[in-house]
């Protein structure tokens, strides 16, 4: 089943703060964030994992409650570059293989 | 390190068509993944390939299908070409199965007319 993401868009001003969520109704063993722009591969920002561990770039933080099975995705100080469509992609196997993703978030940062 | 590679990266098939798409993944990566993203569906995973053969899939149809060969390079394709099938099929490569990162490809645009 599909993770569901809120909110489906959201338009800040650069240097504000941003969160994104991403919920399952199936028990997750990882999830995974990318974010995409126009025309663009999707780009990794995180993967968590049960159990605690994370893996990403030190300038994003998220978080993942196994027993909620949500994950969120906290940008920062948000700069122009950070825009564009953001994917939560959950795991229930061991791995990242046959990931689902959610629908994405549009992410608009003017300046 | 090159990143993973697909070509083509346009296609144009009418209807009834066949067609193949190819990804090279990242130097020394063993497990390919292709997806199929459309602005309604978004991402939607297609297969898993890792050492030739295939690990997980998706919930397509048989037209859809794919292969992995010795140098981890993977080919997908698809039969008898509907206009559904118009998408960006994107391909993700990571190091091993387990909990690892998937890259992914630039994709190829596929139009069916």
């Amino acid at each position: 089943q599909q993770p569901v993401q809120s909110p489906q868009a959201v338009i800040l001003r650069e240097g504000e703060d941003a969160v994104i969520n991403c919920s399952s109704s199936k028990a997750l063993y990882s999830v995974h964030w990318y974010r995409q722009k126009h025309g663009e591969a999707p780009v990794f920002l995180m993967i968590l994992l049960k159990g605690g561990e994370q893996k990403g770039h030190e300038k994003i933080s998220a978080s993942f409650n196994e027993k909620k099975q949500q994950s969120s995705l906290y940008l920062t100080a948000s700069q122009l570059s950070y825009s564009g469509t953001y994917f939560c992609g959950t795991g229930s196997g061991g791995g990242a293989d046959g990931l689902t993703f959610g629908k994405g978030t549009h992410l608009i940062i003017q300046p | 390190k090159a990143g993973v590679t697909q070509t083509p990266r346009y296609l144009i098939k009418t209807r009834g068509q066949q067609v193949t798409l190819s990804c090279s993944p990242i130097s020394g990566h063993r497990s390919v993944s292709w997806y199929q993203q459309t602005p309604g569906q978004g991402l939607q995973f297609l297969f898993e390939y890792f050492s030739e053969t295939q690990r997980n899939k998706g919930n397509f149809p048989g037209r859809f299908s794919g292969r992995q060969f010795s140098n981890s390079r993977s080919e997908m394709n698809v039969s008898t070409l509907e206009l559904g099938d118009s998408a960006l099929y994107l391909c993700a490569s990571c190091r091993d199965r387990g909990t690892d990162t998937q890259y992914f490809g630039p994709g190829t645009r596929l139009t069916v007319l």
